[in-house]
């Protein structure tokens, strides 16, 4: 599988802010994923990433709110814009594996708004 | 709406019991199920993946698969107390998605 990282691990911000998180892969794949997993529950999905492409947005995920950038293969951001308290999450990227549908998860970022 | 279940828990068995985790899943359409373990803390960790109706084994764990019931489970044999984890199902979408629905985790207790 490959080696995903995130930054930052961990984010104290303020009500009001932006926070940029950064996905890093060390091979080239196509899809990207990013999740949210608030306190004591699953993981949500955010939006996919593809290179070259818009981000696909879930119900109830908008682009103003959470703008992604995927510029090449092995890299993405997630952008929390305008946080709020509600926004305090785990948040993670993934990648697709090289069988069939499944999943790699990155560290995740664990962001805390006040 | 796509949903998977899992009983929450938590569930405790002792060191060395199988512990059995189950699942079920509602779109009929869903051809790919993933196991994943989580840890306090820490992110999903790819365990198991079955396509196919029946079992697969590897190593302590094997995974069930019955998509007739739309049912999938997991089973560790001879528990250890590193495998007190929650225990994640995700079932891809529908048929050919890419796109996986995560299940509410199960909490598993090793108890030495």
């Amino acid at each position: 599988s490959a080696v995903i990282s995130q930054k930052p691990s961990r984010d104290i911000c303020q009500r009001g802010t932006s926070l940029t998180i950064q996905c890093q892969v060390d091979s080239q794949v196509t899809m990207m994923f990013w999740y949210r997993q608030q306190p004591g529950q699953s993981l949500t999905l955010i939006a996919t990433a593809n290179q070259g492409s818009e981000a696909t947005y879930e119900s109830g995920f908008v682009i103003d709110k959470f703008p992604i950038s995927r510029p090449n293969l092995t890299f993405s951001t997630l952008t929390v814009s305008n946080m709020s308290p509600e926004d305090s999450s785990i948040y993670l990227c993934s990648v697709e594996g090289w069988g069939q549908d499944e999943q790699y998860f990155g560290p995740g970022t664990r962001l805390t708004v006040t | 709406q796509k949903e998977v279940e899992q009983n929450s828990g938590p569930l405790s068995v002792p060191e060395g019991a199988i512990a059995s985790l189950n699942c079920t899943y509602s779109d009929r359409g869903s051809q790919s199920f993933f196991w994943y373990r989580q840890y306090s803390g820490k992110s999903p960790e790819l365990i198991m993946f079955i396509y196919s109706n029946g079992d697969k084994e590897d190593g302590r764990f094997t995974a069930q698969l019955n998509k007739a019931s739309q049912y999938v489970s997991l089973l560790i044999r001879d528990s250890q107390p590193s495998d007190s984890a929650t225990y994640l199902c995700a079932v891809n979408r529908e048929g050919g998605s890419e796109k996986l629905v995560f299940g509410k985790g199960t909490k598993l207790t090793v108890n030495p």
